[in-house]
């Protein structure tokens, strides 16, 4: 078993559609929660960074960390073509460490 | 400021030629990382550096990998000899104490 899985998608959705995407891990360790942004032919792009459980956001994008189930959902809210993209989550145990990361979500955004 | 530089973008050779890639990391990150990406693996980690030292190799793939940071803002990875399943898209991130930030990535076909 992976220490943390994401559904590869592809996930299709209207402009304007909240979107949810999903990630469970394994490692109680994990601390630091990321959400990485990868577009095609592009290096990943650090969105979101949480460390505590609950939610945190940043304009039409909202981070969700529920520790107890080992479960991290990143939301968003008024979706645009322009974030079809791959969703990467990514995950440490303490700040000077190696990031852990998911196989990625892709994001189509409909017109 | 400028972000992770890596060179060459692309790289194009045939099987049992050395490449070496390389990265410059952004002014005063500590840390750096060689990733690969491909569709069947997605990301994997090969090695990380913390402070110029070697801290994690266990993602290299096997010896004739190697990986080195000969002073604070410059990393190379080398592979020799290489073979076709060494093809990727190969990235570089720094970081000064988590969420990495990436390099564009080198994308590396051998025939």
């Amino acid at each position: 078993q992976k220490e943390v899985e994401q559904d590869p998608g592809p996930l299709s959705v209207p402009e304007g559609a909240i979107v949810s995407l999903n990630c469970t891990y394994s490692n109680s360790a994990f601390q630091y929660f990321m959400w990485y942004r990868q577009y095609s032919r592009k290096g990943p792009e650090l969105l979101m960074y949480t460390y505590s459980s609950g939610n945190k956001e940043d304009g039409r994008f909202t981070a969700q960390v529920d520790k107890s189930s080992k479960y991290i959902s990143l939301f968003i809210r008024d979706s645009q073509p322009s974030d079809s993209a791959t969703y990467l989550c990514a995950m440490m145990t303490g700040t000077a460490s190696k990031l852990t990361f998911g196989t990625g979500t892709r994001l189509q955004v409909t017109l | 400021d400028a972000g992770v530089i890596q060179s060459p973008r692309h790289e194009v050779t045939e099987m049992g030629q050395e490449v070496t890639l390389r990265c410059k990391l952004i002014s005063g990150h500590n840390s750096l990382f060689w990733y690969r990406q491909t569709m069947m693996r997605g990301l994997e980690l090969l090695i990380y550096f913390n402070n110029n030292v070697p801290i994690d190799d266990s993602g290299m793939p096997e010896d004739r990998f190697s990986a080195k940071m000969p002073n604070a803002s410059f990393s190379t990875l080398k592979i020799q000899p290489s073979e076709p399943r060494d093809s990727a898209v190969y990235f570089c991130a720094s970081s000064p104490f988590g969420g990495e930030n990436f390099g564009p990535g080198t994308r590396l076909l051998v025939l």
